[in-house]
């Protein structure tokens, strides 16, 4: 089973500041590397697909780089809807895996 | 619009079981792969099963391997998933998700059907 390790657990930052949050797998996926949003009590939202798409709707201040094993997603403007937990997860091996998540919490 | 709609949850004492139940629409139910993927209470996700179009490609978490059992009626738009011998550790909201085509990412995700397996 591939391993995902996401940091930081936690990111403070203030509403307009860039976010950087890390993924990292235990095997290479390639470029087989989702990233998802989940705000309390709602169902995850697809934000990236294959490491760097875009998914429908998603807008241009998310974006998603890396392969391998290292990945980044980037938010480069913080908006006040943007603070909630942030997934990620490898399409590349059976069992499908997603990381811990990193909670972006306003500072 | 695309919708999937999870039904069937509920309590369930331990070694019981229990079958959740997915309606999707807005969409060619039938040309999508499907899945199943659990949060247990104020934890992370847990991919649970995948099922090909035609139900011909099953996949199962180990952790539910030989106690779950995946399936669908693409004449329904349906998908289901049956849960027996329930553990503790079972507990969690079950979300039905739609594949991306041809994908192993999920596009579309239900508001989940929670599973609560207590004595």
């Amino acid at each position: 089973e591939i391993v995902l390790t996401q940091s930081p657990a936690t990111l403070s930052l203030s509403p307009g500041k860039k976010a950087t949050l890390s993924c990292r797998a235990s095997q290479s996926v390639s470029s087989y590397l989702a990233w998802y949003q989940q705000k309390p009590g709602q169902a995850p939202r697809l934000l990236i697909y294959d490491a760097s798409n875009r998914a429908t709707g998603i807008p241009a201040r998310f974006s998603g780089s890396g392969s391998g094993t290292d990945f980044t997603l980037t938010i480069s403007s913080l908006e006040p809807e943007d603070f909630a937990v942030y997934y990620c997860q490898q399409g590349s091996n059976w069992a499908l895996t997603f990381g811990g998540g990193t909670k972006v919490e306003i500072k | 619009e695309v919708q999937v709609v999870e039904s069937g949850g509920g309590l369930v004492q331990p070694g019981g079981s229990l079958r959740l139940s997915c309606a999707g629409s807005g969409f060619t139910f039938s040309t999508y792969s499907m899945n199943w993927v659990r949060q247990a209470p104020g934890k992370g996700l847990e991919w649970v099963s995948y099922i090909s179009t035609s139900s011909s490609t099953i996949y199962y978490a180990d952790s539910v391997k030989g106690r779950f059992t995946i399936s669908r009626d693409n004449a329904e738009n349906s998908l289901y998933l049956q849960m027996n011998s329930l553990r503790d550790e079972d507990t969690a909201v079950y979300f039905c998700a739609k594949a991306l085509r041809f994908k192993n990412y999920f596009d579309y995700w239900g508001q989940g059907t929670l599973v609560t397996v207590s004595s």
